[in-house]
C-alpha cells in the first residue's frame, strides 16, 4: 500500500524553466493538498482540491497553477521558476468532510531553484 | 485568519525529564492534529483530538486539548533520544471539511544523553 507517491523527489530547476511535480494517492481520498515547507515556517497551504473537478487556492498560491486529474493524481505546475520558489513541497490527501482522519502525506519534494 | 503558534520553536533536553510543547490558535476549531517530522522525511500523523478535553496518549507522548482556551499541548514523559525531531501541531476548519489544515511553525526537539 503505497499511501501518497509524489515525483521527483529532487529537482534543480533555472530560473525561468517550468516543471510539474506529481502526486498520487491510492487510498479513494476525495482532497487532496499541496504544501510548501520553508525552514522555521512550518507547512503553508498552496492549493486544495476538496473534490475531483475543483481546485481552490491557499495561503501561497503565486506563482502556482494545479490540476486535479483525476481523483488519484493532483499536480502542481511551476510555470516561470524563481528562487523563491526554492523549497520541500509535500502533497497530502484526506477523506472529504471526516472530523476524524488526519491528512496523509508524501515523501516530499525538494526543489531548488539557481 | 486562523494563526496557530507553538512554542518552544527550539527545545534541548535530557534524557529522562518532561517537557510539554504549546500549541494556541486563534480562531474556533474542533479539529487538532499532531504530527512528527524527522529530518529530511514527511510527516507522521501522532495524534487526533477532537472534542474540548480530548487526551491521547502513545507511549512516552501525551495530548490534550482545551477548545475553550485554544489551546492543545503535547507532553513528553521521561524523554528519550527517539523522540528527537520536529513536532507539529496542525488545526482544521470548524466542523470538519476540505480546506486544509494550518500548521504552527514546528518545535524541533533535541534530546540528549
Amino acid at each position: 500500500n503505497a499511501g501518497v507517491t509524489q515525483t521527483p523527489k529532487f529537482q534543480v530547476l533555472k530560473t525561468g524553466q517550468s516543471m510539474t511535480l506529481q502526486c498520487a494517492q491510492d487510498m479513494n481520498h476525495n482532497s487532496m493538498y499541496w504544501y510548501r515547507q520553508d525552514p522555521g515556517m512550518g507547512l503553508r497551504l498552496i492549493y486544495y482540491s476538496a473534490s475531483e473537478g475543483t481546485t481552490d487556492k491557499g495561503e501561497v498560491p503565486n506563482g502556482y497553477n494545479v490540476s486535479r486529474l483525476n481523483k488519484r493524481e493532483f499536480s502542481l505546475r511551476l510555470e516561470s521558476a524563481a528562487p523563491s520558489q526554492t523549497s520541500v513541497y509535500f502533497c497530502a490527501s484526506s477523506p472529504y468532510l471526516t472530523r476524524s482522519t488526519e491528512a496523509f502525506f508524501g515523501q516530499g519534494t525538494r526543489l531548488t531553484v539557481v | 485568519e486562523l494563526k496557530v503558534e507553538q512554542n518552544p520553536l527550539f527545545l534541548s533536553m535530557q534524557e529522562g525529564k518532561n517537557y510539554t510543547i504549546y500549541c494556541n490558535y486563534s480562531t474556533t476549531s474542533d479539529r487538532l492534529y499532531w504530527y512528527r517530522q524527522d529530518p529530511g522525511k514527511s510527516l507522521e500523523s501522532l495524534f487526533v483530538l477532537l472534542s474540548n478535553g480530548a487526551v491521547k496518549q502513545e507511549g512516552r507522548l501525551m495530548a490534550s486539548l482545551d477548545t475553550k482556551a485554544r489551546l492543545s499541548t503535547l507532553h513528553i514523559t521521561a524523554a528519550v533520544h527517539d523522540l528527537s525531531a520536529t513536532y507539529f501541531c496542525a488545526v482544521g476548519p470548524l466542523g470538519g471539511g476540505a480546506d486544509g489544515l494550518t500548521f504552527g511553525k514546528g518545535t524541533h526537539l533535541i534530546i540528549q544523553p
